[in-house]
């Protein structure tokens, strides 16, 4: 079975500086990864996802992320955040049957 | 396209009366998806449709739960007797797997309070 363990509830971070949101995951099988953002009553956007191939992905909004295998880690990265960013972030993890895992989520708080 | 579609938006009954909640997934997408998200338990898997068929509903909460996919434009989540702890919001994803494609897109969900 698939699991995500978002190590970090909660990240204040003030506006242009770099942020790291911290992805751990296990399987079993073969690895699909996704970073989503839900903003403020909305639904969940993807923000990048790895399937296979170079272990940095980039995405939209200037986001990346990097796959690790031997630390089964999965950790998104932004260099300068922006107020706008401040939203929820989820990591998940999709099996050979389709379904994602979800982590617990971790919320960015952006200041001025 | 105009993307997942859920409705309604917002919707507060009383504990004991039946909800309904509705989805149109984007056209052509082969997999439906329905979360429930709150704030102890997360984002958790429901069911999951596979051309209108039912695949998995493990993460039905109980016989309370039952959703339907009459056709390959429209899912209903049926919650009969409502409970208070049933609130939370409800979104549904699809996703064209057949397509090659490895995302699921969601809708804007559905905040559920029941009173």
């Amino acid at each position: 079975a698939q699991s995500v363990t978002q190590l970090d509830s909660q990240v204040p971070v003030f506006e242009e500086a770099p942020v790291e949101l911290r992805c751990n995951y296990s399987s079993s099988v073969s690895v699909y990864l996704f970073w989503y953002v839900q903003y403020p009553n909305q639904g969940l956007q993807l923000l990048l996802k790895y399937l296979s191939g170079s272990t940095l992905v980039k995405g939209i909004n200037g986001f990346e992320a990097e796959f690790n295998k031997s630390q089964t880690s999965f950790h998104l990265r932004k260099p300068s955040v922006h107020i706008s960013d401040t939203a929820e972030y989820f990591c998940a993890v999709r099996s050979n049957d389709y379904k994602l895992s979800f982590g617990a989520g971790t919320t960015v708080t952006v200041r001025a | 396209d105009a993307g997942v579609i859920q409705s309604p938006r917002h919707e507060v009954t009383e504990m004991g009366q039946e909800v309904t909640l509705r989805c149109k997934p984007i056209s052509g997408h082969d997999y439906l998806f329905w979360y429930r998200q709150t704030m102890m338990r997360g984002l958790e898997l429901l069911i999951y449709f596979n051309n209108n068929v039912p695949i998995d509903d493990s993460g039905m909460p109980e016989d309370r739960f039952s959703a339907k996919m009459p056709n390959a434009s429209f899912s209903t989540l049926k919650i009969q007797p409502s409970e208070p702890r049933d609130s939370a919001v409800y979104f549904c994803a699809s996703s064209d797997i057949a397509g090659g494609s490895y995302e699921q897109y969601f809708g804007p969900g559905t905040r559920l309070t029941v009173t």
